[in-house]
């Protein structure tokens, strides 16, 4: 079975650009998460979405970002416009969406992404 | 609020020889899912061993189980047998057992060098 896919898996562009980071996630699975994994702040939740629906959007940072899920099958994390300390890598999962704390989470491959 | 905590910044283990990662948590739900998650030099996260709150017995899985003792609120992994291939970070994470709750809050990850 394919696992979450991301893409692209590198990426770099120069500030002030708009950066479009895309994710698949495993068929069936209801939850999507967008994840951000620095050297100084280590992993932390975006957002994320049940059933294509925004549940939690606490931790984006700020109106630069914004995320989508129109369907199912495909989210979309976009900054605009992007800067130097959005450099980080970007890593998208799904999990069946199930209560009770037995719900796996299932991470893609990550993009990495750099601003300069 | 859900806090991890790891301590161990890195460690240093001969092959062969068994691991202790360890990870405490902190977390007022009273049902939740503590997880283990790897993350070798490539970048990926992979997903090794789950344990629910309510589990009465340790995971296990393959050569990774896990040590839950709930009254100390400690969740370590343990690595029978280690092998060069388990060099790689590795983190301990929680989530909530509610819905609306799903987010993973990680800990700032262990470092595993497997020594030959």
């Amino acid at each position: 079975d394919a696992g979450v896919i991301q893409s692209p898996r590198h990426e770099v562009t120069e500030m002030g650009q708009e950066v479009t980071l895309r994710c698949k996630p495993i068929s069936g699975h209801n939850s999507l998460f967008w994840y951000r994994q620095t050297m100084m702040r280590g992993l932390e939740l975006l957002i994320y979405f049940n059933n294509n629906v925004p549940i939690d959007d606490s931790g984006m940072p700020e109106d630069r970002f914004s995320a989508k899920m129109p369907n199912a099958s495909f989210s979309t994390l976009k900054i605009q416009p992007s800067e130097p300390r959005d450099s980080a890598v970007y890593f998208c999962a799904s999990s069946f969406g199930l209560a009770g704390g037995t719900d796996t989470q299932y991470f893609g491959p990550g993009t990495r992404l750099t601003v300069l | 609020a859900q806090k991890i905590t790891q301590t161990q910044p890195g460690m240093f283990v001969q092959e062969k020889e068994a691991v202790t990662l360890d990870c405490t948590y902190d977390t007022s739900d009273p049902s939740y899912g503590l997880f283990w998650y790897k993350q070798p030099s490539s970048g990926e996260m992979i997903f090794l061993i789950y344990q629910g709150s309510y589990d009465q017995q340790n995971a296990t899985e393959g050569r990774y189980s896990l040590n839950f003792q709930k009254a100390r609120k400690s969740a370590n992994l343990v690595i029978s047998a280690s092998q060069l291939g388990d060099s790689a970070m590795y983190f301990c994470a929680m989530r909530g057992g509610d819905f609306g709750n799903e987010k993973l809050t990680f800990g700032t990850g262990t470092r595993l060098t497997i020594i030959p």
